[in-house]
């Protein structure tokens, strides 16, 4: 099994709204990531866990809360967000092997609209 | 300043012609990765190659090929015998530091935008 799943495909949601977006892999990695992605720009980090445990947190506003059950899944719960929120998200994994390449494979990513 | 650096935001192809997307990278850490990934309108990222700092040779994975030159610090990926469903949005993107240590940080250029006509 070489995928990352993400649920849901899409989400509109208010700004009084509490949601969750979640994404699993099933490939043994160690590490899994949140990123935040624009229409036609790069995909901008948000969260690494590594282990299971919060490694990276670049910045992102408390509106946003990773949360990692176990080392197949991860979690972002959203809360009071923004228009400007809206964005589709993705999440990837990875190997942390030493010397590996360790390329990071994406989830299909969830759409969301904040409304 | 840019730490990755894709200079032609939309680039025209032939089917079946190659085509070579540009990326320069700037980093002063000696262990380093280069990816290429593929983004269709669906959204989703796939890996398509890596290169590493210390390959000697060209990365190759099927149609794909690494063009890597690291005194002048660029990695163009090459696309043979395009088809159309190459159509997509190409990132270059460099994760610093060896491997299991920087906990897999990309960064990422700001894409080229790939249209193969028929």
């Amino acid at each position: 099994d070489t995928e990352v799943t993400q649920t849901p495909k899409h989400l509109v949601m208010g700004m009084t709204n509490k949601k969750s977006l979640k994404c699993e892999q099933h490939m043994g990695h160690r590490a899994m990531y949140w990123y935040k992605q624009k229409a036609k720009k790069p995909p901008e980090l948000m969260f690494v866990y590594s282990y299971e445990k919060l490694s990276i947190n670049e910045s992102v506003p408390s509106r946003f809360s990773p949360e990692c059950p176990n080392s197949s899944l991860l979690n972002l719960h959203l809360h009071a967000l923004q228009p400007e929120d809206s964005a589709l998200y993705l999440c990837a994994s990875s190997q942390e092997t030493s010397g590996g390449p360790n390329e990071q494979f994406f989830g299909p990513g969830t759409r969301l609209t904040v409304l | 300043a840019q730490k990755i650096t894709q200079t032609q935001p939309g680039m025209f192809v032939q089917e079946k012609e190659a085509v070579t997307l540009d990326c320069t990278y700037d980093t002063s850490d000696p262990s380093y990765g280069l990816f290429w990934y593929k983004q269709p309108s669906s959204g989703e990222m796939i890996f398509l190659i890596y290169q590493g700092s210390y390959d000697q040779q060209n990365a190759t994975e099927g149609r794909y090929s690494l063009n890597f030159q690291k005194a002048r610090k660029s990695a163009n990926l090459v696309i043979s015998a395009s088809q159309l469903g190459d159509s997509a949005m190409y990132f270059c993107a460099m994760r610093e530091g060896a491997g299991g240590t920087s906990y897999g940080k990309l960064t990422f250029g700001q894409g080229t935008i790939l249209t193969v006509h028929p």
